[in-house]
């Protein structure tokens, strides 16, 4: 699976958008881009995944550049409720074989500040 | 919808010791996932099983084994007990098979070995 670069720590006011880089620049035609975060001594939270198109589900989008070699993840309002530590996964799509299992990296720490 | 469950919560154990970590998947998930999260390492890929069989082992000596129920839960056993098992211990679970799927976590079992 490609490897993923994420900034180490972030910070955005309460209300404002928090907007989160990954850069994948190695991904190859059949990897998803997978956002997941995890708040302290909780396990970790699916929040959206993508191949190509943008995405937006009810807690984010995911915008995909066109050439995949970078993402942006998207916390339209950003509360105190998601501070937590937000991972970006690249991983294989397709059926069947040995793989399967997400590999994550150390993630961007988001501090959402009053 | 159930997410899913693991138990215990907490578990103490001494050095030798054996233990076992249960995880119930969501409903209607196959695939069952375990990661370790130690302090500072990260989360880490333990096993995958699917229908019931071992499709992937992350580089984990072989006291770390486990087993699927059936009912598609399952069960970790860590055997002869290390300082440095202590770790939550996170399950996840997916639809089987395919990778475009993402996995769900539950809360973990954080294992201390004193």
């Amino acid at each position: 699976d490609a490897k993923t670069t994420q900034p180490p720590s972030m910070d955005c006011a309460e209300g404002r958008a928090a907007n989160l880089p990954c850069n994948h620049s190695t991904i190859s035609g059949n990897e998803y881009v997978y956002w997941y975060r995890q708040i302290h001594s909780q396990g970790p939270q699916y929040i959206i995944h993508g191949l190509k198109n943008n995405e937006t589900n009810e807690m984010a989008s995911l915008i995909i550049t066109e050439d995949r070699k970078s993402s942006t993840l998207i916390l339209p309002h950003a509360t105190l409720r998601d501070t937590a530590v937000y991972y970006c996964i690249v991983r294989k799509g397709g059926y069947g074989g040995s793989q399967g299992n997400l590999i994550f990296g150390k993630g961007t720490k988001l501090s959402v500040k009053p | 919808e159930a997410g899913v469950t693991q138990s215990p919560t907490h578990l103490i154990k001494t050095r030798g010791q054996q233990a076992t970590l249960r995880c119930s998947p969501i409903s209607g998930h196959t695939s069952v996932y375990w990661y370790q999260q130690a302090l500072g390492l990260g989360l880490q890929f333990l096993l995958w099983y699917d229908e019931g069989e071992e499709r992937n082992r992350g580089n984990f000596p072989p006291r770390f084994s486990g087993r699927q129920f059936p009912n598609y839960s399952s069960e970790l056993n860590v055997n002869a007990l290390e300082l440095e098992d202590s770790a939550l211990y996170l399950c996840a679970s997916s639809l089987g098979g395919q990778y475009n799927q993402p996995q769900h976590f539950g809360d973990g079992t954080r294992l201390s070995i004193l």
